[in-house]
């Protein structure tokens, strides 16, 4: 099983639909969680970070992050064709040294949004 | 335009040839990776640097060589690659390790890496 789950679509919904993308983990020690996005020919592109339980919102993206079940979420309100890309959950462990922690991904969700 | 700077954005070489990527922030960011990522899949982290000294290496081929010259740069110099080093290679950087809570990655654009 891998450390962390995510439906690779594709997914496809209509201009202004409300997307959900999931990823479901089972390493309980993750504790900062990051949802990427990546379009074709680029780098992945931070959207959202997130510590701590809850809900986080930016404009149209809101994070979501149940550790009590393992599972994180992304929203995308009012999605446009621009948002059609490749959806990258990563997230990685707390470090008890001054090291830097590697992150793991999901593999990632092929989102298209039409118009 | 992201804030991490890859050079250049692609690459062709033979298998035969030594060649070297690039990476450059001005962030003062004190932590630095490499990551291969093939079509379709998520990155694959292959080093990581921090405050300038090797950390992490996850048991990648010597024909990969890491060198961060200083805090800003990071190379990647490639020798006698295979048609399978075919991939994006994406370099990240992120904020004082130790720092608490952790900072987040940003990645560049990556280089475009075709061995022939």
């Amino acid at each position: 099983q891998k450390e962390v789950e995510q439906d690779p679509g594709p997914l496809s919904v209509p201009e202004g639909a409300i997307v959900s993308l999931n990823c479901t983990y089972s390493n309980s020690a993750f504790q900062y969680f990051m949802w990427y996005r990546q379009y074709s020919r680029k780098g992945p592109e931070l959207l959202m970070y997130t510590y701590s339980s809850g809900n986080k919102e930016d404009g149209r993206f809101t994070a979501q992050v149940d550790k009590s079940s393992k599972y994180i979420s992304l929203f995308i309100r009012d999605s446009q064709p621009s948002d059609s890309a490749t959806y990258l959950c990563a997230m990685s462990a707390r470090s008890s040294s001054g090291s830097a922690r590697q992150l793991t991904f999901g593999s990632g969700t092929q989102l298209t949004v039409l118009p | 335009d992201t804030e991490v700077t890859q050079t250049p954005k692609h690459l062709v070489m033979g298998m035969t040839n030594k060649k070297s990527l690039k990476c450059e922030q001005h962030m003062g960011h004190r932590a630095m990776y490499w990551y291969k990522q093939k079509a379709k899949k998520p990155p694959e982290l292959m080093f990581v640097y921090s405050y300038e000294k090797l950390s992490i290496n996850e048991s990648v081929p010597s024909r990969f060589s890491p060198e961060c010259p200083n805090s800003s740069l990071l190379n990647l110099h490639l020798h006698a690659l295979q048609p399978e080093d075919s991939a994006l290679y994406l370099c990240a950087s992120s904020q004082d390790p130790t720092s608490s809570p952790r900072q987040p990655q940003h990645f560049g654009d990556g280089t475009r890496l075709s061995i022939l």
